[in-house]
């Protein structure tokens, strides 16, 4: 079972037109949502990090958000230049008290002039 | 402004050749991580690094070794490569463990494996 799921898997959009991506997880413990930015062959590139429910970050178009189940990124009125996957990854403590990372499979944004 | 820094960018392996990916970051980091990324696939940690002279293993650590060569460099090392390590690898950094700082990623390895 997947504990970070991501969707939609794909967005198309014209530019302009604003739209929300999901990251839904279900860990226990959560200690951190981090939000990714990957260009095609390109390594990610950090976002944001929320720790806590209601915490919102927000940087130009972007902006996230958290809440107990999972996290939005908003994304306002996109350029072609924000055409991009978007990666999530909820880092949390285990049962055992170790702490792991899990990265979601993305969603691809592109956004048409 | 380097960052992270990954040699090669691509290469290509016959089954059971070896090779040894490098990995160099100059922001000082203490944690340096190793992961695959396959379609359809979230990112997967192989090794880690949470301090000098230290590895664990990942959630995919089987077919792989690592190096934690100095503070800086972080080496991952395929002794028998075989067609289900085809995929791009991605070395990180970060100043502290996980999830209590963000991940400085490099531009990844594309090895392909015949």
């Amino acid at each position: 079972e997947d504990q970070v799921t991501q969707s939609p898997e794909a967005l198309r959009l014209q530019e302009g037109e604003s739209s929300s991506l999901n990251c839904s997880y279900t860990v226990s413990g959560l200690r951190g949502l981090f939000w990714y930015r990957q260009d095609p062959g390109k390594g990610p590139e950090f976002l944001f990090t929320l720790y806590s429910a209601g915490e919102e970050k927000e940087k130009e178009r972007l902006k996230a958000t958290l809440t107990k189940k999972e996290s939005f990124l908003h994304i306002t009125a996109p350029k072609p230049e924000d055409s991009a996957t978007y990666l999530c990854a909820v880092g949390f403590t285990t049962q055992g008290g170790s702490e792991k990372l899990v990265f979601g499979k993305g969603t691809k944004l592109t956004v048409n002039p | 402004n380097a960052g992270v820094t990954q040699t090669p960018k691509f290469q290509v392996l016959k089954t059971g050749q070896s090779m040894t990916l490098q990995c160099a970051q100059d922001m000082n980091h203490n944690s340096m991580y190793w992961y695959r990324q396959d379609p359809g696939m979230g990112l997967r940690l192989i090794y880690y690094s949470a301090s000098e002279g230290t590895t664990d293993k990942g959630e995919v650590p089987n077919g792989y070794n690592v190096s934690r060569l100095n503070k800086r460099e972080f080496s991952l090392r395929l002794e028998s490569a075989a067609p289900s390590q085809t995929s791009v690898y991605f070395c990180a950094s970060n100043s502290r463990r996980l999830y209590n700082s963000p991940l400085h990623f490099g531009n990844g390895t594309r090895l392909t494996v015949t």
